[in-house]
């Protein structure tokens, strides 16, 4: 089946650094990928929406100079966390919608998320 | 008023209980209608979906949406330990193809 990788799992930085996340779609290629935020037993929360080859779209509240997105290629995404501050502390989790149709583009395809600490 | 609201739980059962999870919207743009499965630090993955209303089954699980009632359910039979998770109901717009989560209900299964 689609599997999406998510790279790191876990990610403990400095404040005032940046973080990039990596989302690769390994059997499939994805035409929209959507990145999530999830805190501690709360549902997931869209960050940005981005298609292969143009800009990302974000959702209202979120920085977009903040959290630079990346869709370079149909297999890739990157979500870069820019001058982390403890607050940015949370679950990034990506999805990516199969560029086929059928089963694999109803629900998509979720990473395995990664954990980022800010200190 | 969220778009998508569920009851967080957490929801206790017995092993071999039939689990009734639920969630209510407020959007008639939203065409399709899914379950995740989510485990502690790992990314949802998907159980059901639909897009019409009426009943699904697959093995234990049957997921129901009645769109005039803008009301989705999710049965598990029997369940087992394992299905302890969260379980969040997310639904697409049809236009965007963004996906829209309920907060997730959280489900213990005892044995």
């Amino acid at each position: 089946g689609a599997v999406v990788s998510q790279h790191p799992s876990r990610v403990i930085c400095k404040s005032g650094t940046s973080v990039k996340i990596e989302c690769r779609s390994l059997d499939f290629q994805a035409t929209t990928m959507f990145w999530y935020r999830q805190f501690p037993k709360q549902s997931l929360m869209l960050m940005a929406t981005s298609n292969e080859g143009s800009k990302a779209t974000y959702e209202q509240g979120v920085e977009k100079d903040k959290f630079l997105i990346n869709h370079a290629s149909l297999t890739l995404s990157t979500l870069t966390v820019t001058s982390a501050h403890p607050e940015d502390s949370s679950f990034y989790i990506c999805s990516a919608r199969d560029r086929r149709g059928g089963r694999a583009n109803y629900g998509y395809t979720f990473g395995s998320g990664t954990r980022l600490t800010v200190v | 008023q969220k778009e998508v609201e569920q009851d967080p739980g957490p929801l206790s059962v017995p092993e071999g209980a039939i689990v009734s999870l639920n969630c209510t919207y407020s959007n008639s743009a939203f065409q399709y209608f899914m379950w995740y499965r989510q485990y502690s630090r790992k990314g949802p993955e998907l159980l059901m979906y639909t897009y019409s209303s009426g009943n699904k089954e697959d093995g234990r699980f049957t997921a129901q949406v009645d769109k005039s009632s803008k009301y989705i359910s999710l049965f598990i039979r029997d369940s087992q330990p394992s299905d302890s998770a969260t379980y969040l109901c997310a639904m697409r717009e049809g236009n965007t193809g963004k996906l829209i989560f309920g907060q997730g209900t959280t489900l213990q299964v005892k044995p």
